[in-house]
């Protein structure tokens, strides 16, 4: 099984700053079969990112994903209020796919 | 617009089962491989099950010979088996399609508490 770990916790920030989430899987994730998460709470998750760095439809373009092979990140160049939430990591590469655990973005 | 909408949550005994409905629409159904994703609330996200176009179904280890997954085309819907239910289930039950891997579009979720 793939774990992702996905770092930090909690990172606070203020709107209009710039956020960098990551995620690290313990083996590598072939073909970029990863993606990201939007969930607030109340919601469900909502789908941003795929193959790594792929912008789902009507995503704003402050958000991007970068990374291959075990490390990965989601980069929000400037924070909007509607953007603070918890963010996951998912590899849909290998059975069982997996989740990160989550890191949250707090206003500050 | 895709819609999926999630029923037959609810309080179950420890042992029990139940059986949650997800009613999908605006997509053709039947080209899409369906999942069922978990969420502990307040927590994070669990993948419990999938099944293919051709009616393959795969799940992880922690409810492989408990739950079942199934779909009927001709109605638009994916179901979710759930039997021998252990505290460890509860949780918000997600619908989910997969496009290309990923997942796209969730439902908005159906509760299922597993408690004596």
């Amino acid at each position: 099984e793939i774990v992702l770990t996905q770092s930090p916790g909690t990172l606070s920030l203020s709107p209009g700053e710039r956020a960098t989430l990551s995620c690290r899987a313990s083996q590598s994730v072939s073909s970029s079969y990863l993606a990201w998460y939007q969930q607030k709470p109340g919601q469900a998750p909502r789908l941003l990112i795929y193959g790594a760095s792929s912008r789902a439809t009507g995503i704003p373009d402050r958000f991007s994903g970068s990374g291959s092979g075990t490390d990965f990140t989601l980069t929000i160049s400037r924070l909007e209020p509607e953007d603070f939430a918890v963010y996951y990591c998912q590899q849909y590469d290998g059975s069982p796919r997996t989740f990160g655990q989550g890191t949250k973005v707090e206003i500050k | 617009e895709v819609q999926l909408v999630e029923s037959g949550g609810g309080l179950v005994q420890p042992a029990g089962s139940l059986r949650l409905s997800c009613a999908a629409s605006g997509f053709t159904f039947s080209n899409y491989d369906m999942h069922w994703v978990r969420q502990v609330t307040g927590r994070g996200l669990e993948w419990v099950s999938a099944i293919g176009t051709a009616g393959d179904t795969y799940y992880p280890d922690s409810v492989k010979g408990r739950f079942t997954i199934s779909r009927e085309n001709a109605k638009n819907s994916l179901y979710l088996q759930m039997n021998s239910l252990r505290a460890g289930d509860t949780a918000v039950y997600y619908c989910v399609r997969d496009l290309g891997g990923q997942t796209d579009s969730w439902g908005q979720g159906t509760l299922v508490t597993v408690s004596s």
